[in-house]
């Protein structure tokens, strides 16, 4: 199965807030990490977290880690039609080289509508 | 200061021809990372290289190699193209331990 784990598909209204979720399995995930993605371009590094974390707030990001239940999330506060896009959870570990490869999940697409 | 820069943006190759795609991390970065996003799938790692040397290899086959140069761009190469490559193939950098900035990506078509 599937490293990462994320819902396909998720829709608000403007203003609402949006809570994407995601599942990882290695409990010996060093960082995680939010992506967006939007039409034809690249990945935009949203936040990331570290494992020792639970929360961690960037203006009208919120992440929440619950480390017990490999469990991420990632609450967008008075969500915009501009945060219309693909949210990509990713989880890394790090190697005896000293490398943080991040596995990403499939992806949530977020659609907000007026 | 410039981001990771990718080229081609777009590329049309015909099945079995070579393919050679670029990236340029951002400055101070010696780690560069590879992924193939086939449509409506994340991301699959492919290669990272960091100072020159390969430091994780995905589940890909033989036919994709890559390295990286002294002033730590890199280039991945594909040989003997099958349509399954057709991806947008992306290049990330990173300083140790931090989050990996991606560029915009080589859409590549195999027809």
């Amino acid at each position: 199965g599937e490293d990462v784990e994320q819902s396909l598909f998720l829709s608000v209204r403007e203003g609402d807030s949006s809570v994407i979720n995601c599942t990882y399995t290695d409990s010996s995930s060093t960082y995680l990490y939010w992506y967006k993605q939007e039409p034809g371009a690249g990945l935009q590094l949203l936040t990331y977290i570290f494992s020792n974390m639970d929360m961690k707030q960037d203006q009208r990001l919120t992440v929440l880690l619950n480390k017990k239940d490999k469990h991420l999330s990632l609450r967008i506060a008075d969500t915009q039609t501009g945060d219309s896009a693909i949210y990509f959870c990713a989880e890394s570990i790090g190697s005896a080289g000293g490398s943080y490869i991040p596995t990403f999940g499939r992806g949530t697409s977020l659609i907000v509508h007026p | 200061d410039a981001g990771v820069t990718q080229s081609p943006t777009h590329l049309i190759k015909t099945r079995g021809q070579q393919v050679t795609l670029r990236c340029s991390p951002i400055s101070g970065h010696k780690s560069v990372s590879w992924y193939q996003q086939v449509l409506g799938q994340g991301p699959q790692f492919i290669f990272q290289y960091y100072e020159k040397e390969e430091r994780g290899r995905g589940n890909f086959p033989d036919r994709f190699s890559a390295r990286q140069f002294p002033n730590y761009s890199s280039e991945l190469n594909v040989n003997a193209l099958l349509l399954g490559d057709s991806a947008l193939y992306l290049c990330a950098s990173s300083s140790q331990g931090s989050g990996y900035t991606f560029g915009s990506g080589t859409r590549l078509t195999v027809v």
